[in-house]
């Protein structure tokens, strides 16, 4: 089945480490995207990649890195900078191709808790 | 910068009726898309409904209608013939030239049996 996968569903971290989110999509997507979801908000976006081996910061990336070593993998590194880093994290692919250029689709998410 | 403004929090409607989630937004640009993705309780978001601002005719989805509104800046989610399985949080956003989604707060809709 074609989709985008995100591990694992729920990650726990103590305090001072960094955690890892994987995020792979096989719909041969160019763009994606990690968003940070809070309680009773939107989406706000993270980082995010249209190319392999480029990405770009979005509105609150201080605290997170990414890496697109490969078009199909989008992994979102939590470092302990982040102050505040418990929240429900999302990817999302999107084809940056006819006919669909303009449509995200997501993964089934993460639930960070830091301890 | 671009914003999107989902003025209720949370709505509620009797199974089979019909209800309308409002949206606004604004944004500079000329040419942009808008959408409405539902988040049920499992969290996965799933697109409902897209519309292109160049496009006059509102879009449709079987239940799922737009009313999109360019020179209000108004684009509102209508469901029809409400479904238990209609239950969930529901997100209007705005691609901007960017390729990037701005998002509303959210409504969380109800439907009663």
């Amino acid at each position: 089945d074609g989709g985008i996968t995100q591990s694992p569903k729920y990650l726990f971290r103590k305090e001072g480490q960094n955690v890892t989110l994987s995020c792979e999509q096989n719909l041969n997507h160019d763009a994606m995207y990690w968003y940070r979801q809070d309680p009773g908000q939107g989406l706000r976006l993270i980082y995010y990649s249209q190319i392999v081996n480029d990405f770009q910061k979005g509105d609150i990336a201080e605290g997170y890195s990414v890496s697109r070593e490969k078009k199909e993998s989008f992994p979102l590194t939590v470092t302990s900078a982040q102050k505040n880093p418990t929240a429900f994290y999302l990817c999302a692919s999107s084809p940056l191709r006819l006919p669909s250029t303009d449509t995200q689709y997501f993964g089934p998410g993460t639930r960070l808790t830091v301890l | 910068a671009q914003t999107v403004t989902q003025s209720q929090p949370e709505m509620s409607v009797q199974e089979a009726e019909t209800v309308t989630l409002s949206c606004t937004y604004d944004t500079s640009e000329s040419d942009y898309y808008l959408f409405w993705y539902k988040q049920p309780p499992s969290r996965q978001m799933i697109l409902v409904i897209r519309q292109e601002a160049y496009k006059q005719q509102n879009a449709t989805e079987n239940r799922f209608s737009v009313n999109f509104q360019k020179a209000a800046k108004s684009f509102s989610l209508k469901i029809s013939d409400s479904q238990l399985g209609d239950a969930a949080m529901y997100f209007c956003a705005c691609l901007d030239s960017n390729y990037q989604l701005i998002w509303g707060a959210g409504t969380k809709l109800i439907i009663k049996p």
